[in-house]
């Protein structure tokens, strides 16, 4: 049972476009919601996170934006560049409890921008 | 700066033997995990450790064990080797972010071949 839903799969942009990567959560109990930027021969690295009393997340060129009525988040990237060229993973955690703040994570969406 | 090292970058082995796959965090986390990738999968959780001799298993626990005797090391074991465990394999340890969340640290991972 996937908990997490990404898409898309893989994604190709052209630098400086705005690349969008989604994923919908059916727990309603997570009240975490990271992304995490994997580079190859690299684990995932934290990205950015939100938490459901924000609607929104900015850090530089990343964006998260988070509806939780809807129970979806995405991520977006401003102005692309080559070097954001990786794999994209959401999650999503329940933060308290005995869920020692444990990950489920999305498929993974593999981006590519062209320069 | 903070570590986790996997032990082994590659590894191939033979059908049905045990296998060993090490992992150590220099960061005195308390929680520990063991992941398996898949493309098109993303990331699942195998088991989870929240203290010396403590585990939990995750989603996917089935052929697979773990060793918790030290805070530092946590320890995935394949008990039989199977061709269906060709994967790879990432170790992450995690604390508290102050964002209410838990961020992951992850190692660069050990790609399993089983044949």
């Amino acid at each position: 049972q996937q908990q997490v839903k990404q898409s898309p799969q893989s994604l190709i942009v052209q630098k400086g476009g705005i690349s969008i990567i989604n994923c919908a959560y059916e727990n309603t109990a997570f009240d975490y919601f990271p992304w995490y930027q994997q580079f190859p021969g690299k684990g995932p690295a934290l990205l950015i996170a939100i938490r459901p009393d924000v609607s929104e997340k900015k850090e530089g060129r990343f964006t998260i934006s988070f509806n939780k009525s809807a129970k979806q988040f995405s991520l977006h990237i401003m102005d692309s560049q080559p070097g954001d060229s990786a794999t994209y993973f959401c999650a999503a955690s329940m933060a308290g409890g005995t869920s020692y703040g444990k990950l489920t994570f999305g498929q993974g969406t593999i981006l590519t921008v062209h320069p | 700066d903070v570590k986790v090292t996997q032990s082994s970058r590659y590894l191939v082995k033979r059908t049905g033997e045990k296998v060993f796959l090490e992992c150590v965090q220099d960061m005195d986390h308390e929680n520990m995990f063991w992941y398996r990738q898949d493309p098109g999968l993303g990331l699942r959780l195998i088991y989870f450790s929240y203290d010396v001799k403590m585990k939990e298993k995750g989603d996917i626990p089935e052929g697979y064990s773990v060793s918790r005797e030290k805070k530092e090391r946590f320890s995935l074991i394949l008990e039989s080797a199977s061709t269906n465990q060709t994967s790879m394999y990432l170790c992450a340890s995690s604390s508290p972010t102050g964002t209410g969340g838990w961020g992951y640290t992850f190692g660069s991972g050990t790609r399993l071949t089983v044949v």
